[in-house]
Parts: C-alpha cells; structure tokens; sequence
C-alpha cells in the first residue's frame, strides 16, 4: 500500500530565507503528484500538479520537482515571507482497480515564517 | 464565481442522530470526493464518485453513505453508526483525466458531536 511520509512535520524560517519541503513516497507506480497548501481552518488550496511524465513545475516563488525512481519530490520556496506560513501537503495518485484512481495524502509540514 | 461550496461551515450533532453534509460545484467536474481530516492525521477518503448515480467506498467508508443524483452535489450522511464522527470534512472534485486531473477543495465542514 502506498504511504506518503513529510519531514519535517514542523518548520519554522526566518522571513526571506529559501526553503526545501520535501515529500517521499513508496510505490514509484503514480500517475501524479500535487501540492497543496492548508491555513488553519481552512480547506486545501492546490499549489502545484506534476504528473509521472515531468520532472518539475514552477509557479511564481513556488518550484516542485519529482523523481518517481526514487519516490522523492520537493518543493521550493524562494524569498519567503510571513504569508507563506500554513501547512503544506503533498499526494500522489495511485490506480486503486479498473478506471478508478485517488490520491493518498502525507500528513503535512507546518510552515512558520519569522517576520 | 467557478469553485466549490460545502455548508454549513460548522455543525453540531447529538448522539444517535443523522447528519448530511452539503458539496455542490460549478466547474463541470466528473469525480467529487468527500475526506476527512483529523489532528495529526493524513486525509482520508470517505467515498468518491466518477459518475452520476455510482459511487465507491474510500478506506474509512464505514458510517457514512453518500449519493450523487445530479453532477454538480455530492451530499454526504453521517448515520449514527460512525462512532467517532467529530472531524473536519472535506469536499474534491476534478477531472477524470489519469495524469492531469487536479483536485480541487472546498472549504470545510467541521463536525462536533454533543
């Protein structure tokens, strides 16, 4: 079964620094990956979609890469600010029986950014 | 404004009772997923659909019951056999397509049992 695994479950920066989350799972076998970001609270915002074809995303200060062989991914925050801190996910999508498809969740790092 | 809607945004239930939970989305998407999210845990999916009138179990499908009569809602039940419903519930939905497919939240119902 997969398993998604986020370390460190916490995080704390000061403001302006670049920082590295990162993401692993076990079964290579995945057709995407997504990262979210969560505020206390609040639902899942979608950050960023790399599918099992690519290597990396890049969305303003945002940057995801993905290395299926290995079962890594990282996400990139450059300049960080106070507004960046939340929660932030990551979850695959793995073929759960014919057509069906879902996406299994890491428990998230909590991101504090230091003004 | 394209997105999704879940209500209410808090709810209270006594002991022994039924609640639903409303999800309703305009972005014409096929699949609705509902979760739940508890302190110190992952998402956990509850039931999904990828079409009108069929749904599936998730891993923790055991107490709640769901339907889809129309595209857009994906309403979710929870019976008085779940024994533990005090969580945070969240509502997807996206595409079918296999790679692409980007899900898509709402913003939450959190449920407390009196």
């Amino acid at each position: 079964k997969q398993e998604v695994t986020q370390i460190p479950a916490a995080l704390s920066v000061p403001e302006g620094e670049n920082l590295v989350l990162n993401c692993s799972f076990t079964d290579s076998a995945i057709y995407n990956l997504q990262w979210f970001r969560q505020d206390p609270g609040k639902g899942l915002t979608s950050l960023l979609l790399i599918q099992s074809s690519q290597r990396e995303q890049t969305s303003g200060r945002l940057n995801a890469s993905l290395d299926k062989s290995s079962g890594r991914s990282t996400l990139y925050i450059a300049a960080s600010q106070p507004g960046d801190s939340a929660t932030y996910l990551c979850a695959v999508k793995v073929r759960t029986g014919a057509g069906s498809y879902q996406l299994t969740f890491g428990k998230g790092t909590k991101l504090s950014v230091i003004p | 404004d394209g997105g999704i809607t879940q209500s209410p945004k808090y709810l209270f239930r006594k002991e022994g009772q039924n609640v639903t939970l409303s999800c309703e989305q305009n972005l014409n998407h096929d699949a609705m997923y509902w979760y739940r999210q508890d302190p110190g845990q992952g998402l956990r999916l509850i039931y999904y659909s990828q079409i009108v009138n069929d749904f599936q179990k998730g891993d923790i499908a055991e107490g709640y019951s769901v339907s889809r009569e129309k595209k857009e809602s994906f309403p979710l039940t929870v019976t008085s056999a779940q024994k533990n419903p005090t969580a945070f519930y969240l509502c997807a939905s996206s595409f079918l397509h296999r790679e692409a497919g980007e899900q898509f939240f709402g913003p939450g119902t959190r449920l407390t049992v009196l």
